[in-house]
């Protein structure tokens, strides 16, 4: 089965650095991804992992242990606009070769002045 | 470049009805997917497409069905509409060379 698991909401001052956990338990990885929501709108690309190890994107960092089941997302410089829900997904294969995208509930952030 | 599409935007249904949303991927894009997000829960898999064949089913019932056509677009059906349908269905493609699905804006489903 597949399990991801993440904070339901969490709260952060403008400027400040906030870190969303992930902890995921799925048959089967292909790598992570993390996705920014705003409400009523798609889901955007924020960042993949596939091996261990930090990935840098300006403002936007992620980080990978497949050993321990656990990613975090890491926003510095928090603007208002980052007051969104931040999607964990893990890309697992499936029997027909392909690969499919479970994700987690999501963590509402919001960013007060 | 256009990104995904979808049609239409919002749709009202009441129980027992059919309904059928519509994608168009970005062009190149030969895989599409679709996703049910109900109201405060992360997206869940419906349906992958790929070459108009399916690739991958999620827990979902057979009232769902879906295709592809040969440009790539594809249908998502759902019969028998039942209120707990009401959700976000979104449509995400992808290219051969990329791990990153790109969502398009959704339909909003409410049935009532």
């Amino acid at each position: 089965g597949q399990n991801i698991d993440q904070p339901t909401e969490m709260t952060a001052t403008e400027g400040a650095i906030v870190q969303i956990n992930c902890t995921y338990q799925t048959s089967g990885f292909n790598g992570l991804f993390w996705y920014q929501q705003h409400a009523g709108e798609a889901p955007t690309f924020l960042s993949y992992n596939v091996l261990d190890g930090l990935e840098e994107k300006g403002r936007f960092s992620s980080f990978l242990s497949r050993s321990k089941g656990y990613s975090y997302l890491l926003l510095k410089e928090l603007q208002m606009k980052d007051s969104a829900s931040y999607l964990c997904a893990v890309r697992s294969p499936r029997s027909s070769g392909y690969s499919t995208l479970t994700f987690g509930k999501g963590t509402m952030l919001l960013v007060s002045p | 470049d256009a990104g995904v599409t979808q049609s239409p935007t919002h749709l009202i249904k009441t129980r027992g009805q059919h309904v059928t949303l519509r994608c168009s991927p970005i062009s190149g894009h030969k895989s599409v997917s679709w996703y049910q997000q109900v109201l405060g829960q992360g997206p869940q898999f419906i349906f992958q497409y790929y070459e108009k064949e399916e690739r991958g089913r999620g827990n979902f019932p057979d009232r769902f069905s879906a295709r592809q056509f040969p440009n790539y677009s594809s249908e998502l059906n759902v019969n028998a509409l039942l209120l707990g349908d009401s959700a976000l269905y979104l449509c995400a493609s992808r290219g051969a060379d990329t791990y990153e699905q790109y969502f398009g804006p959704g339909t909003r489903l409410t049935v009532t």
